[in-house]
């Protein structure tokens, strides 16, 4: 079985600010993980993956996340937000099974 | 836009009747995968169809029942419904049986009277 957990449900941080959501994970298979964003009334949308070689993986707007395998981790890191990045955040683990087990997702709310 | 579309995009019932979502997936993806998101169980995972066939299920409660048919699209049967199936009921597709790619639609937001 396979089970994540955002470490905080709420995370203020004023524009221009460093940002990081956090998130663990256990499995007992190799894992596959993933990032996805959800705005107010839509979707999920793919934020980042990390499936297999190089443990750090960006987005194209800039976020990034570092698969650390011994501290079972895969958090995500900005270093300067906007209004914009305004969304809740999901982190979420497949494994053999394939179907996604997401975390309670992370509220991330920037401040003018 | 993902490319996936859900209808109806809101559904208000009562207790006690039977509801149909349904999905098309993005063109060319075989895999459907559904999934339930609520503020008590936040989004869980429900069932997944791959090319027709029924490939994995999770929390699915045994009133729900789904299918894909031959076109590939979706539908999620929702029967005897009760006040906690109140939720936003998401698609998502994939081209492969993988899923490690999914592409989620904007969700049906299902209210239950």
């Amino acid at each position: 079985a396979q089970s994540v957990t955002q470490l905080d449900s709420q995370v203020p941080v004023f524009e221009e600010a460093p940002v990081e959501l956090r998130c663990n994970y256990s499995s007992s298979v190799s894992v596959y993980l993933f990032w996805y964003v959800q705005y107010p009334n839509q979707g999920l949308q793919l934020l980042l993956k990390y499936l297999s070689g190089s443990t750090l993986v960006k987005s194209i707007n800039g976020f990034e996340a570092e698969f650390n395998k011994s501290q079972t981790s895969f958090h995500l890191r900005k270093p300067s937000v906007h209004i914009s990045d305004t969304a809740e955040y999901f982190c979420a683990v497949s494994g053999s099974a394939r179907q996604l087990t997401f975390g309670s997702g992370t509220q991330l709310t920037v401040l003018p | 836009d993902s490319g996936v579309t859900q209808t109806p995009k809101h559904l208000i019932t009562a207790t006690g009747q039977r509801v149909t979502l349904r999905c098309s997936p993005r063109s060319g993806d075989l895999s459907v995968y559904w999934y339930q998101q609520s503020l008590d169980q936040g989004l869980q995972f429900l069932i997944h169809y791959y090319n027709g066939e029924e490939r994995a299920k999770g929390n699915i409660l045994e009133r729900f029942s789904a299918q894909q048919f031959p076109d590939l699209h979706s539908e999620l049967n929702l029967s005897s419904l009760e006040l906690g199936d109140s939720a936003l009921y998401f698609c998502a597709s994939s081209p492969d049986p993988t899923g490690y790619e999914q592409f989620f639609g904007p969700g049906t937001r299902l209210t239950v009277l």
